[in-house]
């Protein structure tokens, strides 16, 4: 019940196009749902988050839609540059738990030239 | 934007030592902080949380003898990893809430320190 699933493990995508990453979740207590990129070899840096009593988020070519009645929530990159091309990470936390972050599998984009 | 760093960056070490990693908050007082560790292409394992003043709580099968962790102050944190073998060779990362701020759920990553152990 505390697991975050994230889908798909890899992804190609071409200059230019959109990528979506999605993430589903079981656990209805979980009220913060953040997004982040690695490049290898670097820590985790915050791109975007989400709270439940919103629906979708906005910042720059990120956007996170969030769907509370299916438990799912996805990232999308509009105009997918190559330097986007990185790990991407969504977690779950929840206050009662002392804010701790649960994270998705992950998702390695590679977004072409 | 909050900075969290780590030290050292990557240590090479010989089996039966141990190795202490510092985690800094440089410019916001970290009343938490958490341990992951990362194996190659997997996901961040939570390892532990220390707040302040008190003790770590570590997660399920993390070793609290062999992971030691201090948070003394409000700005750093410490992991020793004691007596050190191979399969603790991995990708360590902290990371620093600030429960003050506005934005208490927001967590700051550090930039992880790599640990071989030979």
């Amino acid at each position: 019940q505390q697991q975050v699933k994230q889908s798909p493990q890899s992804l190609i995508v071409q200059k230019g196009g959109i990528s979506i990453i999605n993430c589903a979740y079981e656990n209805t207590a979980f009220d913060y749902f953040p997004w982040y990129q690695q490049f290898p070899g670097k820590g985790p840096a915050l791109l975007i988050a989400i709270r439940p009593d919103v629906s979708e988020k906005k910042e720059g070519r990120f956007t996170i839609s969030f769907n509370k009645s299916a438990k799912q929530f996805s990232l999308h990159i509009m105009d997918s540059q190559p330097g986007d091309s990185a790990t991407y990470f969504c977690a779950a936390s929840m206050m009662d738990s002392s804010y701790k972050l649960i994270f998705g599998s992950g998702t390695r984009l590679l977004v072409r030239p | 934007g909050a900075v969290v760093s780590q030290h050292p960056s990557w240590v090479i070490c010989k089996s039966g030592t141990s190795v202490k990693i510092e985690c800094r908050s440089l410019d916001f007082q970290a009343t938490t902080m958490f341990w992951y560790r990362q194996f190659p292409k997997q996901s961040l394992m939570l390892m532990a949380t220390s707040n302040e003043g008190s003790k770590a709580t570590y997660e399920q099968g993390v070793e609290k003898d062999k992971f030691l962790i201090n948070h003394a102050s409000l700005t750093l944190s410490t992991l020793t990893v004691t007596s050190a073998h191979p399969e603790d060779s991995s990708f360590y990362i902290c990371s620093a809430r600030d429960a003050r701020a506005g934005d208490t759920d927001t967590q700051y990553f550090g930039p992880g320190t790599r640990l071989t152990v030979l």
